[in-house]
């Protein structure tokens, strides 16, 4: 149990479907992120929210919607998916320092999304 | 583009046995971090190092920064079934919140 709570943990969704994926951290950080893990690829970040303000999109797809009304709180939101978005979405929080890049991030267990 | 190599991909070996998995780039970066990944879970911090030539122990772990700060290795000594997971590096650089993610290590230690 590191703090941060992921839901749901498992989503079927079809490319029409619109669904949201839900974070939730209790350790009282400022930062969260969206990471994607797939099967091939390291594990990418896509979402940085600092102080419930977007600091980085990196690059990601319009498709994928992030939302941050409260630094304990993070929604990924999701419609027209395709195929190749399947994989395990892990959001991640950390106590953003004045540096940066030294942080530890706490990972929760991630939701892993099925695109038919 | 800032690239996290790690070596070996996949690592099967026997409890007992003595491991090091690398971590190489071309970038430099500010620290550089270790993660260990069980199946169904998130990532979990190893440890965090920040200068370069630096070594840090973690029980069987010992962790190494390269002096010019763009590697760094992770040596197991005496492998336990419990050290069984997904190894990852991640990169920072100076002054960002951006951390880049290495391609990952999967060991597999045999009882």
């Amino acid at each position: 149990e590191t703090g941060v709570t992921q839901t749901p943990r498992h989503l079927v969704m079809g490319m029409t479907n619109k669904k949201s994926l839900k974070c939730e951290q209790h350790l009282g950080h400022n930062a969260m992120y969206w990471y994607k893990q797939s099967a091939k690829k390291p594990l990418e970040l896509m979402f940085v929210y600092n102080f419930k303000e977007q600091t980085e999109n990196n690059s990601v797809p319009s498709r994928f919607s992030p939302e941050c009304p409260n630094s304990s709180h993070l929604f990924l939101h999701l419609h027209t998916l395709q195929p190749e978005d399947s994989a395990l979405y892990l959001c991640a929080s950390s106590q953003a320092g004045t540096s940066g890049g030294e942080e530890t991030q706490y990972f929760g267990p991630g939701t892993r999304l099925l695109v038919l | 583009t800032q690239l996290l190599e790690q070596s070996p991909q996949f690592l099967s070996i026997q409890e007992g046995e003595n491991l090091t998995v690398y971590c190489n780039s071309s970038s430099v970066f500010s620290s550089l971090q270790w993660y260990r990944q069980e199946p169904g879970e998130g990532p979990v911090l190893l440890v965090t190092v920040v200068t370069g030539g630096e070594v840090k122990k973690l029980k069987r772990l010992t962790f190494q920064f390269g002096d010019a700060r763009k590697d760094s290795s992770l040596h197991i000594t005496a492998a336990q079934p419990g050290d069984t997971g997904l190894y990852l590096c991640a990169g920072a650089s100076w002054g960002t919140y951006k951390y880049i993610f290495g391609t990952g290590t999967r060991l597999k230690v045999l009882a």
